[in-house]
């Protein structure tokens, strides 16, 4: 079984740039999430869809983060203008439809110099 | 959502037992224990999960006491390459729940 697939691994970009990751999640999986990790944290949740509906944005940064998964299946994260504190790595996971173990991909690291 | 309180670092020696115990009193009757494991450079992999009493798999166990409000971790006999961070989750078992992360343990194994 195929995992979830990130691109790119690593992303260097100059702060106000913009910058867009792409997950393609595990095949049958309706559930996809994004999370931003920052060197020493744990990762923390950015959106979480339900197929090609958002579940929770809480703690997405609207004015700069944007995301979709239009066709509920790939999804892509997009950050516009970047700032330097959005140096982090961008994990995307996704779960079953049946059980909540959640599978995650290696991560899309972000510097912004 | 129950908040989870773990210990920020552990160091161990290789073929030690190593026990990570995660508070969470303020669990709901619906809500099960989930444990994750990261490597540097990787996401997070699932190990283990239960709701109550004790599971085991080939990777660890996970003991929870019967008020549930606590749970241990136990990595048997633990080599260099179980250096990682662990993180407990509390949460619904259905797909499509919230997956919160805490700021997990840092669990260190020496030669």
């Amino acid at each position: 079984e195929a995992g979830v697939a990130q691109s790119p691994r690593y992303k260097i970009i100059e702060k106000r740039q913009s910058v867009a990751f792409w997950c393609n999640p595990i095949s049958g999986h309706a559930t996809l999430y994004w999370y931003q990790q920052i060197l020493g944290q744990g990762p923390k949740l950015l959106i979480q869809f339900q197929n090609n509906g958002v579940v929770d944005d809480s703690q997405l940064p609207k004015d700069r983060f944007s995301a979709e998964r239009l066709k509920g299946v790939d999804s892509t994260l997009k950050i516009q203008p970047a700032k330097l504190e959005d140096s982090a790595v961008y994990l995307c996971a996704s779960t079953s439809p049946v059980f909540s173990e959640a599978f995650f991909g290696q991560g899309t690291r972000l510097t912004v110099v | 959502l129950a908040k989870t309180t773990q210990p920020i670092s552990m160091d161990s020696y290789e073929g030690q037992e190593v026990n990570i115990t995660c508070s969470h009193n303020n669990i709901a009757t619906n809500d099960y224990i989930t444990w994750y494991q990261q490597f540097p450079s990787q996401g997070p992999r699932f190990i283990i999960q239960g709701y109550k009493t004790k599971v085991t798999n080939e990777v660890a166990s996970l003991f929870i006491p019967a008020d549930r409000k606590s749970s241990t971790l136990s990595l048997p006999r633990v080599s260099l390459s179980d250096t990682a961070v662990y993180y407990c989750l509390v949460g619904g078992q259905a797909a499509g729940n919230k997956l919160t992360f805490g700021g997990g343990t840092r669990v260190l194994v020496k030669p």
